[in-house]
């Protein structure tokens, strides 16, 4: 079983809809939970960070942590083209030397 | 957030030769990471570099396969040596833990082809 779970899709939703990505994990000690989106061809670009349980809203987006759970979500409102990419989860724990823990990634098409 | 070059963006060498992948950031960093990418997959962390120290390898990479440099602490560099069709890959520098701060900051990454 892997550390972090996360359904590669691909995704594909009208604009203008709610996404809703999520990732599954199974190390109680992860605390530091990251979203990152990666365009083609691009470096990942860091979109969340939230420390331990609770939402954190950033324009269209939230990400939410359950830790009782083990799970995280990133939710996208209103849609849009441009928010088609592939769209990772990273978590670490403390002590972990600073170093990430990966999904699969997401790949999400927003349909015009 | 610190803004970080990658060079070459890409390149196509030839089997059996190496290629040496610089990193640039814009401002000190303590904690620099090199990364794989196959197509349509995940990170695979290579090798994690402080400045004034031997990197460290993760499973299944080795120092005389991907030598790195960390000569200060804005810039590295990764070799990708005696290269193999395997090794056509997006290789990516980021850099993290700075302020204690767990988020990692990538470049743009390399595109390469082994043929």
């Amino acid at each position: 079983q892997k550390e972090v779970e996360q359904d590669p899709g691909p995704l594909s939703v009208p604009e203008g809809a709610i996404v809703s990505l999520n990732c599954t994990y199974s190390n109680s000690a992860f605390q530091y939970f990251m979203w990152y989106r990666q365009y083609s061809r691009k470096g990942p670009e860091l979109l969340m960070y939230t420390y331990s349980s609770g939402n954190k809203e950033d324009g269209r987006f939230t990400a939410q942590v359950d830790k009782s759970s083990k799970y995280i979500s990133l939710f996208i409102r209103d849609s849009q083209p441009s928010d088609s990419a592939t769209y990772l989860c990273a978590m670490s724990a403390l002590d972990s030397n600073y170093q990430l823990i990966w999904g699969a990634g997401t790949k999400l098409i927003i349909k015009p | 957030s610190a803004v970080i070059s990658q060079k070459p963006s890409r390149d196509i060498c030839q089997r059996g030769t190496s290629l040496t992948i610089q990193c640039q950031v814009d401002s000190q960093v303590t904690m620099m990471f090199w990364y794989r990418q196959q197509p349509g997959q995940s990170l695979t962390l290579i090798a994690t570099a402080n400045q004034g120290s031997e990197a460290t390898y993760e499973s299944g990479f080795v120092i005389d396969k991907f030598p790195i440099s960390r000569p200060n602490l804005t810039f590295s560099t990764l070799t990708v040596s005696n290269m193999s069709p395997e090794d056509s890959s997006i290789y990516l520098c980021s850099v993290g833990g700075t302020g204690f701060s767990y988020e990692q900051y990538f470049g743009p990454g390399t595109r390469l082809t082994v043929t």
